[in-house]
């Protein structure tokens, strides 16, 4: 299984922009990059997950390197509520139902 | 809809008990799976499941048994507790594999 590698935390200024980075240099073609989000004492929550090109939502951008080896999850404005562990996982759509988390970054957000 | 359920929230087991975690989703969702989380660390795959009547081992299955009866259950049953598994179990369950999953809120499992 690919692997993916995070720094342990960041910190970030509330109403900033934050950029969090992911490398995945052993990615696949079949691999899709998704990122969950952990708060205190809760389960994971679904953020957001693209393949090749960038992608927007409600929550956040995903920005995907064009070679795919790395890509960011682009908070726009950091809320107090954002504070989280943020899981940047592969999905291998060749054929097993499998996600493998990482220990993720522990974002600190300061008011 | 009340989404993932999973009860019980806090149990504690003796070494050598046996138990079963339950897990719902109203959903209709194909696909669930289970996951344990010890301290400090990200989530575990412990087994999966694709639909009624087929599961599947994930990253950690030792020590656990899963079976899926219907689309809207999938138990996680502890033959004989340790104290390594004393961990905060998650069910999560997506549409297809595509999906995105919804998680519950976790049991969180102690064994003396």
């Amino acid at each position: 299984d690919a692997k993916t590698t995070q720094p342990n935390s960041m910190e970030s200024n509330e109403e900033e922009p934050v950029h969090l980075p992911c490398n995945h240099s052993t990615i696949s073609g079949t691999d899709y990059i998704h990122w969950y989000r952990q708060l205190p004492s809760q389960g994971p929550e679904y953020v957001i997950h693209g393949l090749t090109s960038n992608v927007n939502n409600r929550m956040a951008s995903l920005a995907i390197a064009e070679d795919r080896k790395s890509s960011t999850l682009i908070l726009h404005r950091a809320t107090l509520r954002d504070a989280a562990v943020y899981y940047c996982i592969l999905r291998d759509t060749s054929g097993t139902y499998k996600y493998i988390f990482g220990t993720g970054t522990r974002l600190k957000v300061l008011a | 809809n009340a989404g993932v359920t999973q009860t019980p929230k806090f149990q504690v087991l003796k070494t050598g008990q046996s138990m079963t975690l339950q897990c719902a989703q109203d959903m209709n969702h194909e696909y669930m799976s289970w996951y344990r989380q010890d301290p400090g660390m990200g989530l575990r795959l412990i087994h999966y499941s694709v639909g009624a009547g087929i599961t599947d081992q994930g990253e950690v299955p030792n020590g656990y048994n899963v079976s899926r009866s219907t689309t809207e259950d999938f138990p996680l049953r502890l033959l004989s507790a340790a104290p390594s598994q004393t961990s905060v179990y998650f069910c999560a369950s997506s549409r297809s594999e595509n999906y995105e999953q919804y998680f519950g809120p976790g049991t969180r499992l102690t064994v003396t």
